[in-house]
């Protein structure tokens, strides 16, 4: 079944502690991103990856890093975690644009509901 | 850039009856168009889109929309909303050249009454 993974799924964690959270497709799509969403925003990108290692700041990149060794993985990187990134996190995918004027569309996958204290 | 406006934060409206929620967006770019639903403690689902042609989309559940142009909108409608379309919808843009990424609203929270 094709699907973009994610894990944890929940997790608590405290001020400070770094945190991975995982995100893995099998569709071997190019382009992968992150998004969180917060009540009263919608969701803002915060990376994206067009290929293996081709990363690119969405709009709040601010206190997250990301790496894209792999084509399949895209992990989200907390170094030091703070109270305002308590979030709910979605991973995506896709087909990556080559030519102007291609749709491919995007896969979410379940999220991760992230609380920091 | 591209950026979305959802006018309505929160829309109630009752069992049966009919139902718009509203989407503004600008861009400077030649844009693609979406509606996503989420359904409680769930994820995004694509209800619909926009990519050319018919301005008049429908989508999934009894959905449609259509894009207007001159108005720079993507309306949602549904004639007859039941219990199970509560949810939240997110409108989003996509610009049709560069990457692929998705600009959200701040989304609509549509609750259905009995």
């Amino acid at each position: 079944e094709a699907q973009v993974t994610q894990n944890p799924r929940y997790l608590i964690t405290v001020t400070g502690k770094k945190l991975t959270v995982t995100c893995s497709q099998n569709m071997n799509h190019e382009y992968m991103s992150w998004y969180r969403q917060d009540p009263g925003l919608g969701l803002r990108q915060i990376y994206y990856s067009m290929n293996v290692e081709v990363t690119d700041k969405g709009d709040v990149p601010e206190g997250y890093k990301v790496s894209r060794k792999e084509k399949r993985n895209f992990p989200l990187i907390l170094e030091s975690p703070s109270p305002n990134q308590t979030s709910l996190y979605f991973c995506a995918s896709s087909l990556a644009r080559r030519t102007s004027g291609n749709f491919y569309e995007q896969y979410f996958g379940p999220g991760t509901r992230l609380t920091v204290t | 850039a591209q950026s979305v406006t959802q006018l309505d934060s929160q829309v109630p409206v009752f069992e049966e009856a009919p139902v718009e929620l509203r989407c503004n967006y600008s861009s400077s770019v030649s844009v693609y168009l979406f509606w996503y639903v989420q359904y409680p403690n769930q994820g995004l689902q694509l209800l619909l889109k926009y990519l050319s042609g018919s301005t008049l989309v429908k989508g999934i559940n009894g959905f449609e929309a259509e894009f207007n142009k001159s108005q720079t909108s993507f309306h949602l409608r549904k004639p007859s909303v039941h219990i199970s379309d509560t949810a939240e919808y997110f409108c989003a843009v996509s610009g049709r050249t560069g990457a692929n990424n998705l600009f959200f609203g701040t989304g609509t929270r549509l609750t259905v009454i009995p």
